[in-house]
């Protein structure tokens, strides 16, 4: 079975600073992807990055970067120069390739954006 | 471009009921994937739509079912409700049903069962 933990429930960040999201799952599959999730508000679900397994080299998308680390099988996820968009409910999510087709998602993070 | 669209927003319904969602895929995609979101919880994947047909599912009874339309479009049924069920209910599309096409969530529709 596959498990995607997130052990931080809220997290807050001041306005400019940078942020961490920690993220650990678990899977036997050798070949998979891990994603970001932004939830807003508004409820839609926004993908914020994603990463491939088998690339080595951490996934970045302008402010976002995450730190994957397959060995320890942990996806944290960086926001540099937050800004108060960035409030929301943040989802780490697995999906292996091939075989089961669903996306599997950590209970999610509260990221409060302080001005 | 339309992204994916879902109906109703909002829905009220009472323990026993029958009741159906729909969801309108992004232009282009061919694939729809139901997910339900408890309060404070992440989306738990109910099944997923391809071609007309149940491609997998997730650990729901068959109380939940599905449809696929030949526009890609796609409805969720829930018979005999209960208040366990009352939820967020997502809809995400992609083209394709392989973790590498990203998928495209709706706004959601909010179930609550009294």
């Amino acid at each position: 079975a596959q498990t995607v933990t997130q052990s931080q429930p809220e997290m807050s960040v001041q306005e400019a600073e940078t942020v961490t999201l920690s993220c650990t799952y678990d899977t036997s599959e050798s070949d998979y992807y891990l994603f970001w999730y932004k939830q807003p508000p508004s409820r839609q679900m926004i993908l914020v990055i994603r990463q491939e397994a088998y690339k080595q080299q951490n996934a970045t998308e302008n402010r976002f970067s995450v730190n994957f680390q397959k060995a320890a099988k942990s996806f944290s996820l960086k926001i540099s120069d937050s800004q108060l968009g960035d409030a929301a409910m943040y989802f780490c999510a697995l999906h292996r390739q091939g075989g089961s087709e669903k996306l599997v998602f950590g209970k999610g993070t509260k990221l409060t954006v302080n001005p | 471009d339309a992204g994916v669209t879902q109906s109703p927003t909002h829905l009220i319904k009472t323990r026993g009921q029958q009741v159906t969602l729909r969801c309108s895929p992004k232009s282009g995609h061919d694939t729809v994937s139901w997910y339900q979101q408890a309060l404070g919880q992440g989306p738990q994947f109910i099944f997923q739509y391809y071609e007309e047909e149940e491609r997998q599912r997730g650990n729901f009874p068959d109380r939940f079912s599905g449809h696929q339309f030949p526009n890609y479009s796609s409805e969720l049924n829930v018979n005999a409700l209960l208040l366990g069920d009352s939820a967020l209910y997502l809809c995400a599309s992609s083209w394709g049903a392989g973790p590498y096409n990203e998928q495209f969530f709706g706004p959601g529709t909010r179930l609550t069962v009294l």
